[in-house]
């Protein structure tokens, strides 16, 4: 099994500031990664994936993510953080068929 | 675009009971998925399906069954509720593709046993 860490459960950001979510994965093959998004009430949407060729992946809303095998890193980021952005976001490995570990987390509150 | 329905937002339900929770998929994936989803420990696999009658254990199994008689619907079923499975429930799919290993989730079914 591989495990998934991401840092800070709670993460809060102001308005207009850059927004950094940190995940660290453990796989002894090259990943698939993913990020998927939590509105409250809501079930799980994808918001970017890693798979193979350019390390620097966008996604929708203006989020990106950078896959950096020596660091073993996918962070999330997004230059200037919205009001609607505020959610809780997981962070994901593809390590086997179909076998997908899920980060436990972390929660973005946006403050006006 | 790809729909994952549930039966249920919201289910209350008593210790002992059996419940069942329904999920529907329209695209026609091959593999489905039942998750928990409880704060701080994300989420958990309970069961996947790769095809109609196949299943396979997830991490946390016990206490659970499922049941997967045509391609588009999954069930989750608990055998005898207790209220350490009071949680928020998560349906998935995918379909087969290595390149399409993205999972579609469902809205979501909070279930409370009391």
């Amino acid at each position: 099994a591989q495990s998934v860490t991401q840092l800070g459960s709670h993460v809060s950001v102001s308005e207009g500031a850059l927004v950094l979510l940190r995940c660290n994965y453990s796989s002894s093959v090259p990943p698939y990664l993913f990020w998927y998004v939590q509105y409250p009430n809501q079930g799980l949407q994808l918001l970017l994936k890693y798979t193979t060729g350019a390390t620097l992946v966008k996604g929708i809303n203006g989020f990106e993510a950078e896959f950096k095998k020596s660091e073993t890193s996918f962070h999330l980021t997004k230059p200037s953080a919205h009001m609607s952005d505020a959610a809780e976001y997981f962070c994901a490995v593809l390590w086997g068929y179909q076998k997908v570990t899920f980060g436990t987390g972390t929660k973005l509150q946006v403050i006006p | 675009d790809v729909k994952v329905t549930q039966s249920s937002r919201y289910l209350v339900k008593r210790t002992g009971e059996k419940v069942f929770l329904e999920c529907v998929q329209d695209m026609d994936h091959e593999n489905m998925f039942w998750y928990r989803q409880d704060p701080g420990l994300g989420l958990r696999l309970i069961y996947f399906s790769y095809d109609v009658k196949m299943k396979e254990k997830g991490d946390i199994p016990e206490g659970y069954s499922v049941s997967r008689e045509k391609k588009e619907r999954f069930s989750l079923i608990l055998e005898s509720a207790s209220t350490n499975q009071t949680s928020m429930y998560l349906c998935a799919s995918t379909p087969g593709l290595a390149e399409s290993y993205e999972q579609y989730f469902g809205p979501g079914t909070r279930l409370t046993v009391t």
